[in-house]
């Protein structure tokens, strides 16, 4: 079974930061990762898949990189809509899974 | 543009099953572009995926519960449903459907219900 470990867990930051998530998968999946950022009380909202594809309405402040089994999600300069939870999400083998989410919030 | 609403009970007794039902509207649940999942998230922690049904039939389910889980479609009522036997406390949590398109390799979820929590609880 593949495991998805996100870090930091809680990212303190300001808004106009760039900030940078990181995920790793313990085998590789290609680029079969997905970036989500959920609000209190809502479904996740896609932001990235494939890796590095940005979803349509999503702001291109929002970039995704990597492959293999480290990817990154960056927002290069925050806005006060931006804090919330974000997580990852690996697809193979007909099997999907998230990371435990970070934490972005207000420093 | 899809849309997804789950719906069942929000109590449930230890031991027994729970089920749920996600209505589709938008598009039709027999679309060969879709797969259609179910996702749960407990308060305040990450999110599980629970398993995966496709229009041939075809199933996916988590192996951390696939002992206990049976997922169904009712093409005539574009839903598909989700059962989940001998639940225990650790099976309450907010329960999500969502889809997976082909244009994106059925790898991203990128349309969600709201969400409907259900509470195992006696």
């Amino acid at each position: 079974d593949i495991q998805m470990t996100q870090s930091p867990s809680t990212l303190p930051a300001s808004v106009g930061d760039r900030i940078t998530i990181t995920c790793r998968a313990s085998q590789s999946i290609g680029s079969w990762l997905a970036w989500y950022q959920q609000k209190p009380g809502k479904a996740p909202n896609l932001l990235i898949y494939k890796a590095s594809s940005l979803e349509i309405g999503v702001p291109s402040r929002f970039s995704g990189s990597g492959s293999g089994t480290e990817f990154t999600l960056t927002i290069s300069s925050l806005q006060p809509d931006d804090f919330a939870t974000y997580y990852c999400q690996r697809y193979n083998n007909y099997q999907y899974s998230f990371g435990q989410g970070t934490k972005l919030e207000i420093k | 543009q899809v849309q997804l609403q789950e719906s069942g009970p929000g109590l449930v007794k230890p031991s027994q099953t729970l089920s749920l039902t996600c209505t589709v509207s938008g598009d039709s649940i027999s679309s060969s572009n879709y797969y259609w999942s179910w996702i749960r998230q407990p308060a305040g922690k990450e999110l599980e995926w629970i398993g995966r049904i496709y229009i041939s039939g075809s199933t996916n389910y988590n192996p951390s519960l696939k002992s206990r889980v049976t997922m169904s479609m009712d093409t005539s009522k574009n839903q598909f449903s989700l059962r989940l036997s001998s639940v225990t406390a650790a099976d309450t949590a907010m329960y999500y459907c969502a889809s997976a398109q082909l244009v994106r390799g059925f790898h991203a979820f990128d349309i969600w219900g709201q969400g409907t929590v259900a509470t195992v609880s006696s």
